[in-house]
């Protein structure tokens, strides 16, 4: 079956660096989601990429899109303490009239001040 | 609007036991998925329901199982409780089946004891 990986799975980084997470799935993705689940909480979306090569930028954080469509990552740009959370890659699986989100182990995101 | 609702917040059961889970998902949308989710771990895709029919079923045991109702909303049921069943489960709700962000409820944590 469809498989996501991401890497690394914690980071550490001091307040003002900056942090990037890598996912890979196993199958070519007709679109890839990324959420973010702060500590006790669920996981919220923050963005769809659906083409290839595709880069999309929120604030300081910048989404792309492998150009193959298989791999993403996720760049956050001088940290803050909010950013702690887990960020989780998810890929859509469709087959014989489902839709399920294959989700990635996510990358822990630790910010010291 | 509310978001996706599920009840309860917090459960806590014997081995053996049966439990319900229960979620309203977002008014307008007619898709409910249901994950589990172990600590230090991604969401594990369980069912998706669209329209009161099963559109998905996930790795699991026929200890699972799960129903929509008329008014969208959804229950997850397990049987026969086991302590590897502890985990947050989490209700997404969507509009569409395929290629939507999915909004996610605040979960229940079970712990099987």
């Amino acid at each position: 079956g469809q498989q996501v990986m991401q890497i690394p799975q914690y980071q550490h980084v001091q307040e003002g660096e900056d942090f990037t997470t890598y996912c890979n799935s196993s199958t070519t993705l007709s679109n890839i989601q990324w959420y973010k689940q702060r500590p006790g909480g669920h996981p919220v979306f923050l963005i769809q990429l659906v083409k290839s090569g595709e880069v999309k930028k929120q604030k300081r954080l910048t989404f792309q899109f492998g150009e193959a469509k298989k791999n993403s990552s996720l760049h956050i740009t001088a940290t803050q303490t909010t950013d702690v959370g887990t960020y989780f890659c998810a890929g859509p699986y469709s087959g014989a009239g489902s839709y399920q989100l294959t989700f990635g182990k996510g990358t822990k995101l630790s910010v010291i001040p | 609007d509310a978001g996706v609702t599920q009840s309860p917040t917090h459960l806590i059961k014997t081995r053996g036991q049966h439990v319900t889970l229960r979620c309203s998902p977002i008014s307008g949308h007619k898709s409910v998925s249901w994950y589990q989710q172990v600590l230090g771990q991604g969401p594990q895709f369980i069912f998706q329901y669209y329209e009161k029919e099963e559109r998905g079923r996930g790795n699991f045991p026929d200890r699972f199982s799960a129903r929509q109702f008329p008014n969208y909303s959804s229950e997850l049921n397990v049987n026969a409780l086991l302590l590897g069943d502890s985990a947050l489960y989490l209700c997404a709700s969507s509009s569409m089946t395929r290629n939507t962000e999915a909004f996610f409820g605040q979960g229940t944590r079970l712990t099987v004891v």
